[in-house]
C-alpha cells in the first residue's frame, strides 16, 4: 500500500507529556497537511507544508505545537505538555502539486489522561 | 466566519434508495468543492469534486451539484447500498494551489438492508 502513512496509530499519554507523530506522506506529492479530529466534527485545518516549507499556519496550532517536514519527504507534528482537550484523531494528508483535495491516511488518535 | 457546513447531521435510507446530502457554503471564493466519505476509524476518503465554473459532475453511482446561487452542494448517490454507511463531508477549497481544505461538520448515512 502506497498511500499515506501515519504512525504511530493509537497513543496514551499523561497529561503534561510531549508527543511526537509522524506522517509518510505518498511519493513525491509535494504538499503534506495536518488536521485535527474530534469526535463528530469535521477535520479542522492545522498546518500545510509545500516540500520543506511550512506555508500556513491555524490560529489552532499553539505555541505547545509544531510541525516539521524537514527533507520535504515525511513530517512530524509534536506538541509539547499536552492537555485533556488535545485529545482527537491527528490527521495527515498529502497532495501532488497543482492538485485540488488531498489524500489522508488512517490518523493517530492521541488520548490525554 | 466562513464555514462549509451540511444541513442535516443524519440520514437513513433503504438499501437500494437514492440518497441525497446537502451543504451550504459561505465562501463564494472557493474555487473547489469535494465530497469526502468517511468510515469509522479511518481518515476521509476522495469521492468526487466540483469546480466552481462547473454545476454538475458525475462519478461512478455519485453526481455533485452546486449551485452557486444559494451557495448550496449536494451529493447524490445512486442505489446506495450498506458499504455507503459512513460520514460525508464536504469541504471547499480556496484556491488552485492546493492550500487548506476547509470541511464542515459532517452528514451520517445510515443504510440497512
Amino acid at each position: 500500500d502506497t498511500g499515506v502513512s501515519q504512525d504511530p496509530r493509537h497513543k496514551i499519554t499523561k497529561r503534561g507529556q510531549n508527543v511526537t507523530f509522524r506522517c509518510d506522506p505518498i511519493s513525491e506529492h509535494n504538499r503534506l497537511y495536518w488536521y485535527r479530529q474530534t469526535l463528530g466534527q469535521g477535520p479542522e485545518f492545522l498546518t500545510y507544508f509545500q516540500n520543506e516549507a511550512q506555508l500556513e499556519k491555524s490560529r489552532l496550532l499553539s505555541d505547545r505545537f509544531s510541525a516539521e517536514r524537514p527533507k520535504g519527504s515525511f513530517s512530524t507534528l509534536e506538541i509539547q505538555r499536552t492537555e485533556q482537550g488535545d485529545s482527537a484523531m491527528y490527521l495527515c494528508a498529502s497532495s501532488p502539486g497543482g492538485a485540488r483535495g488531498a489524500f489522508f491516511g488512517q490518523g493517530t488518535r492521541l488520548t490525554v489522561v | 466566519g466562513e464555514s462549509v457546513g451540511l444541513h442535516l447531521p443524519t440520514l437513513s435510507v433503504q438499501e437500494g434508495d437514492n440518497s441525497i446530502i446537502n451543504c451550504a457554503y459561505s465562501n463564494s471564493a472557493s474555487d473547489y468543492f469535494i465530497w469526502y466519505k468517511q468510515e469509522s476509524g479511518k481518515g476521509p476518503q476522495f469521492i468526487i469534486d466540483i469546480r466552481s465554473n462547473m454545476d454538475k459532475r458525475q462519478g461512478q453511482r455519485v453526481t455533485v451539484l452546486l449551485n452557486k446561487t444559494v451557495k448550496h452542494l449536494s451529493l447524490q448517490i445512486a442505489a446506495t447500498q450498506p458499504g455507503d454507511s459512513a460520514v460525508y463531508f464536504c469541504a471547499e477549497q480556496r484556491n488552485q494551489a492546493g492550500t487548506a481544505l476547509i470541511f464542515g461538520k459532517g452528514t451520517t448515512l445510515s443504510v440497512s438492508s
